[in-house]
């Protein structure tokens, strides 16, 4: 059964320092997804990709934050300056969402691991 | 509270009973659907329930939606103890792509 796929699985790095997190999403979906959860917090929507493009942001989803699609398989989130508090587990999801449905499920991946020290 | 708020926050029961966890949210949406987590680890999907559904099946999962109330449950059937994760509920709201997570349930199996 295909998965998203996240690399890597953990990721420490100095305050400041710029971050790259990938994802490979599921090879037939077309809808691109970030998310992130601080420890012992809920899930937390950070953006949607499609057509090249963001569909939907979030405020926490701010300048430090660029998504970008490289090729025709990754699906990568910079961090510019990371700060403390941007540790925590970082998820890419991706959806097939077909357009006139509501049966979009969204397929995450194992998570990234972030820990700005 | 939140969109998506799951209750209880902690569940244990034992091993073979069934466990029931509910979710309330707040705007219209498209869909619901339910994630497992175990510690640490990703997010798996369950089961989803379109707005226009009022009751799901698949396998020992039973999820049950009622629009006016804003209100979800899921109910697992003959425990196991790898049923032990934390459960969350996802909102997708209407007109939004994202899905809005609650806090989740923690359950534990005990064997």
């Amino acid at each position: 059964e295909p998965e998203v796929t996240q690399t890597p699985s953990h990721q420490v790095t100095q305050m400041g320092q710029e971050v790259i997190l990938r994802c490979v999403p599921i090879s037939n979906h077309l809808y691109f997804y970030w998310y992130r959860q601080i420890l012992g917090q809920k899930v937390e929507f950070l953006v949607s990709f499609y057509n090249n493009e963001i569909s939907e942001k979030s405020e926490i989803f701010d300048d430090q934050f660029s998504v970008e699609r490289p090729d025709g398989s990754n699906f990568t989130l910079k961090i510019r300056s990371t700060k403390l508090e941007d540790s925590a587990m970082y998820f890419c999801a991706s959806a097939r969402w077909t357009s006139g449905t509501s049966t979009d499920t969204q397929y995450f991946g194992p998570g990234t691991r972030l820990t700005v020290l | 509270s939140q969109q998506g708020e799951e209750d209880p926050q902690a569940l244990s029961i034992q091993e073979g009973e069934n466990a029931t966890m509910n979710c309330s949210y707040k705007t219209s949406i498209n869909n619901l659907q339910w994630y497992r987590q175990n510690s640490g680890r990703g997010l798996v999907h369950l089961i989803l329930i379109r707005s226009n559904e009022r009751e799901k099946h698949s396998g020992r999962l039973r999820v049950t939606l009622d629009t006016s109330k804003k209100s979800s449950s899921l109910l697992i059937t003959a425990s196991r103890a790898a049923d032990t994760a934390s459960y969350f509920c996802a909102t997708r709201p209407q007109g939004a792509q994202k899905l809005v997570f609650g806090q989740g349930t923690r359950l534990t199996i005990n064997p």
